[in-house]
């Protein structure tokens, strides 16, 4: 069985901060995927990244960047200079096999000006 | 380019009650995705079709649940004889599936259909 898990439910920032969001995820499966979702207040699913369990280099998209280390099964997202726009949902989230996705419970991201 | 879409957006019903929600995949996906959120909690997988074939089901999948996807195309969701645990954000998701057993696609969302039992 696959699980993840984000600790902080709740994150308050206030602009310009970075923050990171913590995602740490199990299965026994060698071959995997981990993404990213944030959900908007309007609640739309919104995808940020997708990496393979083989590729564990860093990733940079303008203000966000991924970690993603094997040794401690962790996926973590830090946004830079955090911006209010950035208030949202962000889930973390794990498949295996192809098919369904498992999603940790989320971390709400409080950006405030 | 069309993203995925669901109909109704927003749904109320009495419990007892039966409810059905559409959704249309993005036009070149054949896999397609229900899943279920409730309110403070992360999706949870319901469902999945690849073409017309539905290749799994949840356990949260009731007998009182049932998906179809007739055409290969859109999808439709039904719950029967509705009861208040199954108040909830219903989302969909498409995928560009290569095949049973292929590497992941990422999966896009729809903007959900909030049903309230009351």
């Amino acid at each position: 069985a696959q699980k993840v898990t984000q600790a902080q439910t709740e994150i308050s920032v206030v602009e310009k901060e970075d923050v990171t969001l913590d995602c740490v995820y199990e299965t026994r499966d060698t071959t995997y995927y981990l993404f990213w979702y944030k959900q908007p207040p309007s609640g739309e699913l919104v995808f940020l990244i997708r990496r393979n369990s083989f590729d564990e280099q860093n990733e940079i998209s303008g203000r966000y960047s991924w970690n993603f280390q094997k040794s401690t099964s962790s996926f973590n997202f830090t946004i830079t200079a955090s911006q209010v726009v950035d208030s949202a949902v962000y889930f973390c989230a794990l498949s295996v096999g192809g098919n369904m996705l498992t999603f940790g419970g989320g971390t709400r991201l409080m950006v405030k000006p | 380019d069309t993203g995925v879409s669901q109909n109704p957006r927003h749904k109320i019903t009495k419990r007892g009650q039966n409810v059905t929600f559409r959704c249309d995949p993005i036009s070149e996906h054949n896999r397609l995705y229900w899943y279920r959120q409730t309110l403070g909690q992360g999706p949870e997988f319901l469902t999945y079709f690849q073409n017309e074939a539905q290749l799994e089901k949840s356990r949260l999948l009731s007998d009182r649940f049932s998906a179809e996807r007739p055409k290969g195309s859109f999808s439709t969701l039904e719950i029967q004889r509705t009861e208040q645990g199954d108040s909830a954000m219903y989302l969909c998701a498409s995928s560009l599936g290569l095949g049973q057993g292929a590497i992941t696609d990422t999966q896009y969302f729809g903007p959900g259909t909030r049903l309230t039992v009351l």
